[in-house]
């Protein structure tokens, strides 16, 4: 999940094996998440979103899963691959018109 | 579909140069952005766009600013450039703001000496 500091929470996994990897969120009013990608010396890359009136939303080897209840979104990354290797962070709405707020990424390693 | 274009990727700045950031959007977006990441601090908002010829401020404007004077260009201007500001900027666009994705830019690495 996400943390404090100038260290990335990170998730080493085996190619093939299902990664799974989490974000915690606050605000009540956030209606609207994004996962996104970022591979080194890139920018952002979209991978999958969901709105809060939904629980799951699937994607090519992708699932992402809501729980309002308890603030937490996660993202399932099926038969991981050397090119999922990355830093994955949560985006989410708050409310708000214009603008989305970013969380602190995970580094994902996938070992061959 | 050219997406987002930043120019330039890299550049390094004596303290107290100046210069601009170009991002430009093809996609006929009404919102951009410009953020800046540094290590373990994931993307801060520097200033945003609701539109042509509008601008705000996010999280931290201090030391910069922007211009959009046509709908695909989205210019972030360093007035007298610090070592605190050495960074990786990244440009974004989105079709209606909150309630939909970004669209990222490559990023601009910037290197104040």
């Amino acid at each position: 999940g996400e943390s404090v500091g100038l260290h990335l929470p990170t998730l080493s996994v085996q190619e093939g094996d299902n990664s799974i990897i989490n974000c915690a969120y606050s605000n009540s009013a956030s209606d609207y998440f994004i996962w996104y990608k970022q591979e080194s010396g890139k920018g952002p890359q979209f991978i999958i979103d969901i709105r809060s009136n939904m629980d799951k939303r699937q994607g090519q080897r992708v699932t992402v899963l809501l729980n309002k209840t308890v603030k937490h979104l996660s993202l399932q990354i099926a038969a991981t691959q050397p090119g999922d290797s990355a830093v994955y962070f949560c985006a989410e709405n708050r409310g708000s018109n214009y603008k989305l707020t970013f969380g602190k990424g995970t580094l994902l390693t996938v070992n061959p | 579909n050219a997406g987002v274009t930043q120019t330039p990727k890299f550049r390094v700045l004596k303290t107290g140069q100046s210069m601009t950031l170009l991002c430009a959007q093809d996609m006929n977006h009404e919102y951009m952005y410009w953020y800046r990441q540094d290590p373990g601090m994931g993307l801060r908002l520097i200033h945003y766009s609701v539109g042509e010829g509008t601008t705000a401020k996010g999280e931290v404007p201090d030391g910069y600013n922007v211009s959009r004077l046509k709908k695909q260009n989205f210019l972030l201007g360093l007035e007298s450039a610090a070592p605190s500001q050495t960074s990786v900027y990244f440009c974004a666009s989105s079709r209606t703001g909150g309630n939909y994705g970004y669209t990222f830019g490559s990023g601009t690495r910037l290197t104040v000496v």
